[in-house]
């Protein structure tokens, strides 16, 4: 069964660190990828999607993504976080037939003041 | 553009019951989809909706029921409400299956 997984469930970073959040799945196929972020209190909001062209993708807030098709992945980043960052973080994937989109089981980000 | 609107916003029943909960897409947006967030299973899929017709369904139990009417709001059913229904429900509309969901703020079911 197509799975997308999310391999850091927490991760506590300071403020103007680096983030990279992982993101895997199974489908061999076209997909269309997707992070969505869910502050505390708030509900889930789009940050970043990929379709097709260039695999480097950027989002709001500052954060980008990179589709590496070999790998199967579709990591998050970010050069510098914020406190305002502190957010639960979803990959989902959406293989590009019939089919449904997958959400990972997410990822909690704290960053320290 | 109003976002994903979803009705009620919270809701306590006891065990036994049934609920139907309410979902208004973006306007424009013809696919509406449902999931299911619990803290231990994070979000799980129940169904997608395009254009009236259930398109996709997730691995749920046949309580869990749902509907798109011409105008695409969605409404979902849980029928026999168990105490492991208690969660958050959310809504999620998109031009078309393939796009990018925008989510509402979902519904806080809690079962007594």
């Amino acid at each position: 069964a197509q799975s997308v997984s999310q391999h850091n469930h927490h991760v506590i970073l300071s403020e103007a660190a680096s983030l990279e959040l992982g993101c895997n799945y199974s489908y061999g196929g076209t997909v269309n990828l997707f992070w969505y972020v869910q502050y505390p209190g708030q509900h889930l909001q789009l940050l970043l999607k990929y379709f097709s062209g260039d695999p480097l993708v950027k989002g709001i807030k500052g954060f980008e993504a990179e589709f590496i098709k070999s790998k199967f992945s579709f990591n998050l980043r970010k050069p510098s976080v914020q406190w305002s960052d502190t957010a639960e973080y979803f990959c989902a994937v959406n293989p590009n037939r019939d089919d449904k989109i997958i959400f990972g089981k997410g990822t909690r980000l704290h960053i320290l003041p | 553009k109003a976002g994903v609107t979803q009705t009620p916003r919270y809701l306590i029943k006891t065990r036994g019951q049934q609920v139907t909960l309410s979902c208004s897409p973006i306007s424009g947006h013809r696919s509406v989809s449902w999931y299911q967030q619990t803290p231990g299973q994070g979000l799980q899929f129940l169904f997608e909706y395009f254009s009236e017709t259930q398109r996709n369904k997730g691995n749920f139990p046949g309580r869990f029921s749902g509907r798109q009417f011409s105008n695409s709001r969605s409404e979902m059913n849980v029928s026999t409400l168990e105490l492991g229904d208690s969660a958050l429900y959310l809504c999620a509309s998109s031009l078309d299956w393939q796009g990018a969901q925008y989510f509402g703020p979902g519904t806080r079911l809690t079962v007594l």
